[in-house]
């Protein structure tokens, strides 16, 4: 069964540390990844996603992820985060029939 | 534009009981999907409708079923409530389905006792 994998549960930074969120696909097929972020008691709002084209892509919040085809990968980062980075973020692929699969997500906690 | 409205925000019921959801898209937006979000299993897919018509269903039982209007809302109803349905249930639009992003209601809490 297509599936995509989150590394981390929760993870904990103190403000202006670098953040790495891993994922993984495993759906072979057309890519289209996306990663979502849930802010506490707000709806799920689209981040970045990733169609074709250049790898490394730039999102929302200074936010970017990178697509590794060789390793159905695609992490994302941030180089800098901000207490109100804290929320649960959530990878995606477009499986084969259309719908998204999720990943389990993440929580970020970042300590002011 | 208004975003994704789903009603009613909470919701309690006992078990043997039946339940409906309602969800209105972004206008313009013809594709709705229903998801399940739990603590345990993350984000699973419930269906997909696209101009009134089923487009893709998860692996859930036949007690949850769902229906689009020609206005592109769309409900869901889950027959026979267990216990183990107690979750968020989260609809989310898009314009065109395949190649869009989806936009996210804020959900349905559904607690069953």
């Amino acid at each position: 069964a297509q599936s995509v994998s989150q590394h981390n549960h929760h993870v904990i930074l103190s403000e202006a540390a670098s953040l790495e969120l891993g994922c993984n696909y495993s759906y072979g097929g057309t890519v289209n990844l996306f990663w979502y972020v849930q802010y506490p008691g707000q709806h799920l709002q689209l981040l970045l996603k990733y169609f074709s084209g250049d790898p490394l892509v730039k999102g929302i919040k200074g936010f970017e992820a990178e697509f590794i085809k060789s390793k159905f990968s695609f992490n994302l980062r941030k180089p800098s985060v901000q207490w109100s980075d804290t929320a649960e973020y959530f990878c995606a692929s477009r499986g084969s029939q259309g719908n998204l699969i999720f990943g389990k997500g993440t929580k970020l906690s970042v300590k002011p | 534009k208004a975003g994704v409205t789903q009603t009613p925000r909470y919701l309690i019921k006992t078990r043997g009981q039946q339940v409906t959801l309602s969800c209105s898209p972004i206008s313009g937006h013809r594709s709705v999907s229903w998801y399940q979000q739990t603590p345990g299993q993350g984000l699973q897919f419930l269906f997909e409708y696209f101009s009134e018509t089923q487009r893709n269903k998860g692996n859930f039982p036949g007690r949850f079923s769902g229906r689009q209007f020609s206005n592109s809302r769309s409900e869901m109803n889950v027959s026979t409530l267990e216990l183990g349905d107690s979750a968020l249930y989260l609809c989310a639009s898009s314009a065109r389905g395949r190649d869009s992003p989806l936009h996210f209601g804020n959900g349905t809490r559904l607690t069953v006792t």
